[in-house]
């Protein structure tokens, strides 16, 4: 099992330019969520994904989109990029059981972001 | 506002010491508390913690929850500079089966 994969693993935009991460998994996990870690701020949730054909902004969502494309895949867009918005993005999965208090989350590998 | 505060901040130790990690936490509908890892690249998932006074153990890692005084330490014994990492704590959000707060993170830095 790959777990969560994520692509690409390092980009470069200009301001104005939009691009798009993608995110797979494979845990046969029914929720799904994309993370931005930045230096001094922790991880902070910028949309996540309940189940399929669900989503539902973070904490951060200004700025983004995403696209719950199946059960398996999870995309984040940026329509139209800003300085502001570079950063280390994470997608995650979980299979949350309310019932055990399993709440724990699998992370992909990261996308390092810059934004001049 | 569910709140997670880990200290210290940072710390650096040598190989052989041993460490304790500490994790405060507020939050509404209290269920459970996570560990992670996380060294150059993605957080992993070290622990899930529900029930007060329950050491969990991987290793020369263990992990306990206090869910009267609202905190849970991670011990590292004897480490290896294969520890080094920024060791994160997390808390389901109040309210949300879907949200965690993590807290800033615990930065160990284990020396030869």
């Amino acid at each position: 099992n790959a777990g969560v994969t994520q692509t690409p693993k390092f980009q470069v935009l200009k301001t104005g330019q939009s691009m798009t991460l993608q995110c797979a998994q494979d845990m046969n996990h029914n929720s799904m969520y994309w993370y931005r870690q930045d230096p001094g701020m922790g991880l902070r949730l910028i949309y996540y994904s309940a189940s399929e054909g669900t989503t539902d902004k973070g904490e951060v969502p200004n700025g983004y989109n995403v696209s719950r494309l199946n059960k398996r895949e999870f995309s984040l867009r940026l329509e139209s990029a800003a300085p502001s918005q570079t950063s280390v993005y994470f997608c995650a999965s979980s299979d949350p059981d309310w019932y055990r208090g399993a709440y724990e989350q699998y992370f992909g590998p990261g996308t390092r972001l810059t934004v001049t | 506002e569910d709140k997670v505060v880990q200290s210290p901040l940072s710390l650096v130790v040598h190989e052989g010491d041993t460490v304790t990690l500490n994790c405060s936490y507020e939050v509404t509908n209290f269920r459970s508390l996570l560990w992670y890892k996380q060294e150059k690249k993605a957080p992993t998932f070290l622990f899930m913690l529900t029930s007060s006074g329950i050491e969990k153990k991987s290793g020369r890692l263990s992990s306990i929850l206090d869910k009267k005084e609202l905190f849970s330490i991670l011990n590292i014994t004897a480490t290896q500079t294969g520890d080094s990492a920024v060791y994160l704590c997390a808390v389901p959000a109040g309210g949300s089966n879907y949200k965690l707060t993590f807290g800033k993170g615990t930065l160990l830095t284990v020396n030869p």
